[in-house]
């Protein structure tokens, strides 16, 4: 099973940050790497899959880098809305699996 | 517009039985593969299980294996999850959620929700 962490675990910040979240893979994953936003109560988001390619309707300051076992979420000028808990996850091989987790809220 | 609406989500004793269901539209369904998600209270997102379109491939999480079983009907355009010998740690929401159509193991439409209690 290919495990996933992410740091920072969570994180502060305020409206206009700019925030990166990281996430590892234990072995390479190639590109098949996920990051959801999801928020409590809610549904969880799909905001890029593949590592880069951002959904239709995901706003542009949300950007996803990386391959192999390393990637990064970022967020260019965080928005109120943008609160929320982010995850990455990994399709490359079952189980499919998810990071624990990066709660960003409010500084 | 595409919408997956969950149901079948209680209250159940160690050891019962539930059966989530997702019914879905808006696309065609038979094409996608679909999986199931759970978020234990307090604690991250859990994939549970997949199938594909046709139904031939399917697995499930070691967690669930041999008591959870993922199924569809793609005449009614529904997904199901038959849960038996239920743990107090099944207790979680559970979210059906859709792969994506080129790279599969991307969920790109989840459904509402739907909470699994464990309790005596």
């Amino acid at each position: 099973e290919i495990q996933m962490t992410q740091s920072p675990s969570s994180l502060s910040a305020s409206v206009g940050d700019r925030v990166t979240i990281t996430c590892r893979a234990s072995q390479s994953i190639s590109d098949y790497l996920h990051w959801y936003q999801h928020k409590s109560g809610r549904a969880p988001r799909l905001l890029i899959d593949s590592a880069s390619s951002l959904q239709s309707g995901v706003p542009s300051r949300f950007s996803g880098s990386g391959s192999g076992k390393d990637f990064s979420l970022n967020i260019s000028s965080l928005q109120p809305e943008d609160f929320a808990t982010y995850y990455c996850q990994q399709s490359y091989s079952t189980p499919w699996t998810f990071g624990p987790g990066t709660k960003v809220d409010i500084k | 517009q595409v919408q997956l609406e969950q149901s079948g989500g209680g209250l159940v004793k160690p050891g019962g039985s539930l059966r989530l269901s997702c019914v879905t539209s808006g696309f065609s369904f038979s094409n996608y593969f679909m999986s199931w998600v759970r978020q234990v209270p307090g604690k991250g997102l859990e994939w549970v299980a997949y199938m594909s379109g046709s139904g031939r491939s399917l697995f499930h999480a070691d967690s669930v294996k041999g008591r959870f079983s993922i199924s569809r009907d793609n005449a009614k355009n529904t997904l199901y999850l038959e849960m038996n010998s239920l743990r107090v740690e099944d207790t979680a929401v559970y979210y059906c959620a859709r792969d994506g159509l080129v790279v599969v193991g991307s969920l790109d439409v989840w459904g509402q929700g739907t909470t699994v209690t464990v309790s005596s």
